[in-house]
């Protein structure tokens, strides 16, 4: 079994300022891990993943995440939010022993304020 | 390489009809999973999908859904005699055959409007 938990279902930034966005998951696999971000009225875009390799994963945009297994967490940040960064973030686990099945956590809406 | 196109975009259909989402993977792709998004919602699984087979439709509710992957053509979710509760966000994605199964590509989605 798997679940994802986001611990932010809204985080509100100033322009320039870091963002944060806190994800905890659970797996009885060994899981990957991933940010998908939406903005509004679109699809889901891949912001990174973590496969099981190094535990400070880069993605787009300026965006990173590290994966702590003995604090089940994949939190994301940026060090300075841009105005096109406002969108909802969605924190996923899949497991190949769970046959690849995303587990999508419930999403966090960021603002960006200018 | 075009990505995941789904049609239609947008559907508006009453209660009691049927609803037809269609879904074309990545080029070279042959895995498709299907998602539904209820409004202020995260994803949630419903259908795995390999050319010509369901592999996990642990997803799906037991009554009117149904999904299919043919040999030839686009992956479609089919609802019939639909509900209210029905209007969401479907959205479709694909991942290659082997290697990086594990990433899932998405498509704009399709938005059901039940009226």
């Amino acid at each position: 079994a798997q679940s994802v938990t986001q611990l932010d279902s809204h985080v509100s930034v100033s322009e320039g300022t870091p963002v944060l966005l806190r994800c905890n998951y659970s797996s009885s696999y060994s899981p990957s891990l991933f940010w998908y971000v939406q903005h509004p009225n679109k699809g889901l875009q891949l912001l990174l993943k973590y496969t099981s390799a190094a535990t400070l994963v880069k993605g787009i945009n300026g965006f990173e995440a590290e994966f702590k297994k003995s604090e089940t967490s994949f939190h994301l940040t940026k060090p300075s939010a841009h105005m096109s960064d406002a969108a909802e973030y969605f924190c996923v686990v899949s497991a190949k022993a769970a046959g690849n099945k995303l587990t999508f956590g419930g999403g966090t809406r960021v603002l960006v304020k200018p | 390489n075009a990505g995941v196109m789904q049609n239609p975009r947008h559907l508006v259909r009453r209660r009691g009809q049927e609803a037809r989402l269609r879904c074309s993977p990545m080029k070279g792709h042959s895995h498709v999973y299907w998602y539904r998004q209820l409004p202020e919602e995260g994803l949630k699984f419903m259908v795995y999908l390999q050319k010509e087979n369901i592999i996990d439709e642990s997803g799906m509710p037991k009554e009117r859904f149904s999904a299919e992957f043919p040999k030839e053509g686009p992956s479609i979710l089919r609802i019939q005699q639909v509900v209210r509760g029905d209007s969401a966000a479907y959205f479709c994605a694909s991942s290659p055959p082997r290697g990086g199964r594990d990433t899932q590509y998405f498509g704009p989605g399709t938005r059901l409007t039940v009226l």
